[in-house]
């Protein structure tokens, strides 16, 4: 089965402070996306950050970044200089890609909750 | 920005009775997907639609849901005879082969 852990049910970090939410998986697949999904209490979800297999580097985008690690199967989010605005539910993701498929669904983690201390 | 619409925002709904939660994709997005989430848990697929069928569904989508794009616009999901378990935040997503938007979920709740 193809799973995605998520370690750390919960987070807390302090304002300013930098912390790292835990993500692995479990896939046979060589070709897939990773992402790092954002849930406020709105319960809404925000892409955070995305993440190609194929690609060594990490992604960046602004205080966000991955750590990702495609042996261990470890793809981690790093979030500099805590805002409150952080505070949420995140959730990692990802996404098996077939050229020409039919079907790109998510499977996600069970999610870490951040506070963000102020 | 586009963005997927999801109309109603809440839904209460009695044991028993039909309920139909609909979304509007992003209108040149071709994969069109339903996720359901129970308050506290993790976001689970419930069905994948792509040129006009369904192409994967979960074992969460059982005879009771379908879905339906009727007028190449519009993507519903129906659950005929709601269970107090269906209890969730529902949520629609369109997109292309590499990025999905979500739509703002439509809640509900079944008593």
């Amino acid at each position: 089965a193809q799973t995605v852990t998520q370690s750390q049910p919960e987070m807390s970090v302090q304002e300013a402070e930098t912390v790292t939410l835990s993500c692995t998986y479990d896939t046979s697949e060589s070709d897939y996306y990773l992402f790092w999904y954002k849930q406020p209490p709105s319960r809404q979800m925000i892409l955070v950050i995305r993440q190609e297999a194929y690609k060594q580097q990490n992604a960046t985008e602004n205080r966000f970044s991955v750590n990702f690690q495609k042996a261990a199967k470890s793809f981690s989010l790093k979030i500099s200089d805590s805002q409150l605005g952080d505070a949420a539910m995140y959730f990692c993701a990802y996404r098996i890609f077939t050229s020409g498929g039919s079907n790109y669904k998510l499977t996600f983690g069970k999610g870490t909750l951040l506070t963000v201390n102020p | 920005e586009p963005e997927v619409t999801q109309t109603p925002s809440h839904q209460v709904t009695q044991m028993g009775q039909e309920v139909i939660l609909r979304c509007v994709p992003i209108s040149n997005h071709l994969y069109f997907y339903w996720y359901r989430q129970i308050l506290g848990q993790k976001v689970e697929f419930l069905v994948s639609f792509y040129n006009n069928e369904i192409s994967e569904k979960s074992e969460i989508f059982d005879d009771q849901f379908s879905v339906e794009r009727p007028d190449g616009s519009n993507f519903t999901l129906k659950i005929r005879s709601t269970k107090l378990e269906d209890s969730a935040m529902y949520f629609c997503a369109s997109g292309t082969w590499t990025l999905d938007t979500f739509g703002s979920g439509t809640r509900l709740t079944v008593v």
